[in-house]
């Protein structure tokens, strides 16, 4: 598709379990952004990978979250033993990032409901 | 840390044109500002962004004050379709994230 891919659209899953949520980035956009949004709030950075530096970790809330992107394309956020207070909508967005292309398009988000 | 300062909230008639501030007193010279809008429910749309010059696209126009510590994004014919939150922020233009502030409520009235 031409968009940022994302998936599960919802996922609801028992507190202390794991979950995975996938993004597929625009193809070539070499920059990858997570974000996260609770109800009636506005959107929180998590991690921000770009090409082959290291990620940009520093907005990832505890050690139960982590975020790998494989062959520089697709990206995958774990958070493990899930808690009520990760309850939100994830999303993810992507970008060239480089002079004259750097607007960032996300996708429709994954909402997560931990119960 | 957001950087930008917005109004909580506006109202807009229908037909008029919407004319929403930001201060970005802090901003750095290889800083840009950029704009993006959230609908209900959907991941956040981009907008317009600029350095220094005023810009305009298929969406909106791009002011920027000359010494550019604050800008305005104007609609210029504001449709019910265009409540939303919008989002002012500002960034180098690439190799960091996007810091997404509390944006300001625009609500287009009939």
């Amino acid at each position: 598709g031409a968009g940022v891919s994302q998936s599960p659209s919802n996922k609801v899953t028992e507190k202390g379990k794991d979950v995975e949520l996938r993004c597929d980035p625009i193809s070539g956009h070499t920059a990858l952004y997570w974000y996260r949004q609770s109800l009636g709030q506005g959107l929180e950075f998590l991690i921000y990978f770009q090409g082959n530096s290291a990620p940009d970790k520093s907005g990832l809330p505890s050690d139960r979250f982590s975020a790998e992107r494989t062959g520089g394309s697709v990206s995958t956020l774990t958070i493990q033993r899930t808690q009520q207070e990760d309850s939100a909508v994830y999303l993810c967005a992507s970008s060239f990032d480089r002079v004259m292309n750097t607007e960032a398009f996300f996708g429709q988000g994954t909402r997560l409901t931990v119960v | 840390d957001a950087k930008t300062t917005q109004p909580p909230s506006m109202d807009c008639a229908e037909g008029r044109a919407a004319n929403l501030p930001c201060n970005h007193s802090t901003i750095s010279g290889n800083e840009y500002v950029y704009w993006y809008r959230q609908i209900h429910s959907q991941g956040p749309q981009y907008i317009i962004h600029g350095l220094k010059n005023n810009e305009t696209n298929e969406m909106a126009s791009l002011i920027i004050t000359e010494d550019r510590k604050s800008s305005t994004l104007i609609l210029p014919h504001a449709t019910l379709r265009d409540t939303a939150v919008y989002y002012c922020i500002v960034r180098p233009q690439y190799g960091n994230q996007f810091y997404f502030g509390t944006g300001t409520s625009l609500t287009v009235i009939p």
